[in-house]
C-alpha cells in the first residue's frame, strides 16, 4: 500500500513564525502535492512538484513556498505565518502519467494564533 | 477552464436507504474522474475512478458511479448506506495532466 506520512497531525503557531510542514511518501512517486482544505471551498492546490528540485505553483501559492530536495520528501513552508493560514493542509503523491491517482496523507491541522 | 460542481453541501439519509451524490463537471473533452471519501480527521481515500470504457464503475465499500457524457455528470451511488459511510465525499477530475480539480464536497450524515 502507498503510504503518505505527514509529520504532524496538529500544529499551533504564532503569527510571524516560520512554519515547516513535512510530507514523506514511500512509493517512489514522481509527483507530490500540497493542498489546503477549508470548509465550503474543497481542496485547493498550493504547490506541486514533478521531480526533485522542480516545483510549480498551484491555485493559491501566495504566502507559501516549497522544497523538494529528495524524491520522497516534500516540504511546505510558511515564511511568516498569518492567522488566515489557519487551515487543514493535505499532502498527496502520484506516479504521474495519464492515470493520475493521488494518494493522500492524514493531514495537518494548523492553527495560527 | 475545468471545474467540478457538487450541488449538495449536506445530505442526510437513514441507514439502509439508498444514496446518490451528485457531481457535474465542465471540461472540453472526456475527463478522468474520481470520487474520494474523507472520514473525520483523516486524509482522502480513493473510492473509484473512471478513465475510459464501461461507464458504470465499481469501487470499494459497495460504491458505484456512472459517467454520463450527455449530462456531464459522474454521480456516486450506494444501494444501502451503513452508519460508517458518514463522511465527506469529493468528486474530482483531471484532463490527463498532473493536477486534480476538486469539487467543494458533500457532507453525508447517516441517521440510525
Amino acid at each position: 500500500d502507498v503510504k503518505v506520512t505527514q509529520s504532524s497531525r496538529y500544529l499551533v503557531k504564532r503569527t510571524g513564525e516560520k512554519v515547516f510542514l513535512e510530507c514523506v511518501q514511500d512509493m517512489d512517486h514522481e509527483n507530490m502535492f500540497w493542498y489546503r482544505q477549508d470548509p465550503g471551498l474543497g481542496l485547493r492546490l498550493i504547490y506541486f512538484s514533478y521531480d526533485v528540485k522542480m516545483k510549480e505553483k498551484g491555485d493559491i501559492p501566495e504566502g507559501y513556498s516549497v522544497s523538494r530536495e529528495k524524491k520522497e520528501r516534500f516540504s511546505l513552508i510558511l515564511e511568516s505565518a498569518s492567522t488566515n493560514q489557519t487551515s487543514m493542509y493535505l499532502c498527496a503523491s502520484s506516479r504521474g502519467g495519464e492515470e493520475n491517482i493521488q494518494y493522500f496523507g492524514a493531514g495537518t491541522r494548523l492553527s495560527v494564533l | 477552464a475545468q471545474s467540478v460542481t457538487q450541488p449538495d453541501i449536506h445530505i442526510t439519509v437513514s441507514e439502509g436507504a439508498s444514496l446518490e451524490l451528485r457531481c457535474n463537471y465542465s471540461y472540453g473533452a472526456t475527463p478522468y474522474l474520481f470520487w474520494y471519501v474523507q472520514s473525520p480527521g483523516q486524509g482522502l481515500q480513493l473510492l473509484l475512478k473512471y478513465f475510459s470504457g464501461d461507464t458504470l464503475v465499481q469501487g470499494i465499500k459497495g460504491f458505484e458511479a456512472e459517467f454520463k457524457r450527455s449530462q456531464s455528470s459522474f454521480n456516486l451511488r450506494k444501494p444501502s448506506v451503513h452508519w460508517s459511510d458518514a463522511a465527506e465525499y469529493f468528486c474530482a477530475l483531471t484532463g490527463g495532466g498532473n493536477k486534480l480539480t476538486f469539487g467543494t464536497g458533500t457532507q453525508l450524515k447517516v441517521e440510525l
